[in-house]
Order: structure tokens, then C-alpha cells, then sequence
């Protein structure tokens, strides 16, 4: 089974507005660490926000913020007020076990967000 | 802010060639990774290591040898490069906590 299941290969949002980018994941631990990176043509990963599986809150940094749902194993990304420089290919990923046990990121296929002016 | 370079961005190399790739970090981090990204199959890591010396085989360590010699310093080999080991090559660097992983700008290699 797919740890990371990203649904969306494509999505448009005009400019200004919303957009919210799909990700679940599928693991037995209860310590994991869920992150969603930034990809434009460039080629560089950039990392955007981290969510931990005993945080109570939702995630935010900025225009970015993760709506987790435990029950659910979701944890999607929500852009607000989008730009158009916000157009780049989405990694949701998840680190399975606690924060410093040195374990891979398993990656989810993306998602290429397209803005519209 | 976290820097973490790497040796080209773009390289072309011809069958059997041994290659070198190189990552430098300058955060002083523990843990350096090394991923392959092709299309349809995502990123998949190769190697990792969490401190000088040390490493462990990822999902595809095959055909790939690493050697970190130096903290800030994790080299990714091929020793006989093949055209199927044609890709995107990424590294990353994190600390033990919070452990982020922080990418480079990504090698684009071609083997001819």
C-alpha cells in the first residue's frame, strides 16, 4: 500500500484566491512527522511546513497552513491568497517514528499547482 | 538559513565512467541523504548517513556507493555509471531535532 497518497496530480487556482492540496498517509506508528515541500521548474526541494503526529494545533507558517486530521490520516495543505509564483509541483511527505531516530521521508507523487493570473 | 550546495547542476557522463557527486552543508547537521527523483516514480532515497563514517542503504542503493568522510561533506559514487542511472539527483541535510530535511538545488545527470 502507498504510505503517502497524493490524489491530485493537477490543480488550478486563479490568483488571489484559495487552494487547497490533497494528502494521506497510511502508517502504524503513533510518533510520525508529516512535511509538505515546494518544488518549482528549478528543481530545488523547499521546505514549507511540518506537522508532528502528537501536535493538537494545526500547522501554519505564513500563507501556508496544514489541516490535519488524525482520525482521517490527512494532512493537506491549504495556500491562501495564492500568487502566481506559487505555480511549482507539491511533496507531501512523512517521516515514520520520532523526530531524531535518522528516518527516510517517504514522498507522496505531487501535486503541479498551477496560478492563473 | 540553512545552505546546502551541490557539486553541478547539470553533468553529462558516458557509460562506465565512475562519477562523483558532491553535497556540502554548512549547518553543522547530523543527518545528509541522498535521492534519486525520476518522473512517475517520485523521490527515492539511495543512502543516508547520521554521522561521519557511518551510512545505511536506502530503497535503492544499488549501483551507488557513498562516503562521508567529513560532517559537513556526503559524496554520492557510481562506479560504472549505467544509462538507467540517468536522473535527478537531490541531496539534504537535517538536524536530529527538529529533523527537517533541507534539500540542495538538485544535480541533473545524464548518462550517454
Amino acid at each position: 500500500a502507498q504510505k503517502i497518497t497524493q490524489t491530485q496530480p493537477g490543480m488550478f487556482v486563479q490568483e488571489k484566491e484559495a487552494v487547497t492540496l490533497d494528502c494521506t498517509y497510511d502508517t502504524s506508528d503513533q510518533s510520525y512527522g508529516l512535511f509538505w515541500y515546494k518544488q518549482p521548474s528549478s528543481g530545488e526541494m523547499i521546505f514549507l511546513i511540518y506537522q508532528g503526529s502528537y501536535d493538537e494545533q494545526n500547522a501554519t507558517e505564513g500563507r501556508y497552513s496544514l489541516n490535519f486530521q488524525k482520525a482521517r490520516k490527512s494532512a493537506n495543505l491549504v495556500i491562501s491568497a495564492s500568487q502566481l509564483g506559487d505555480s511549482a509541483m507539491y511533496f507531501c511527505a512523512m517521516r515514520e517514528g520520532r523526530s531524531g531516530s535518522a528516518r527516510q521521508l517517504t514522498f507522496g507523487s505531487g501535486t503541479q499547482l498551477t496560478v492563473l493570473p | 538559513d540553512v545552505k546546502v550546495t551541490q557539486s553541478s547542476r547539470y553533468l553529462v557522463k558516458r557509460t562506465g565512467e565512475k562519477v562523483f557527486l558532491e553535497c556540502v552543508q554548512d549547518m553543522d547537521h547530523e543527518n545528509m541523504f541522498w535521492y534519486r527523483q525520476d518522473p512517475g516514480l517520485g523521490l527515492r532515497l539511495i543512502y543516508f548517513s547520521y554521522d561521519v563514517k557511518m551510512k545505511e542503504k536506502g530503497d535503492i542503493p544499488e549501483g551507488y556507493s557513498v562516503s562521508r568522510e567529513k560532517k559537513e561533506r556526503f559524496s554520492l559514487i557510481l562506479e560504472s555509471a549505467s544509462t538507467n542511472q540517468t536522473s535527478m539527483y537531490l541531496c539534504a541535510s537535517s538536524q536530529l531535532v527538529p529533523d527537517t530535511q533541507y534539500f540542495g538545488p538538485g544535480t541533473r545527470l545524464t548518462v550517454l
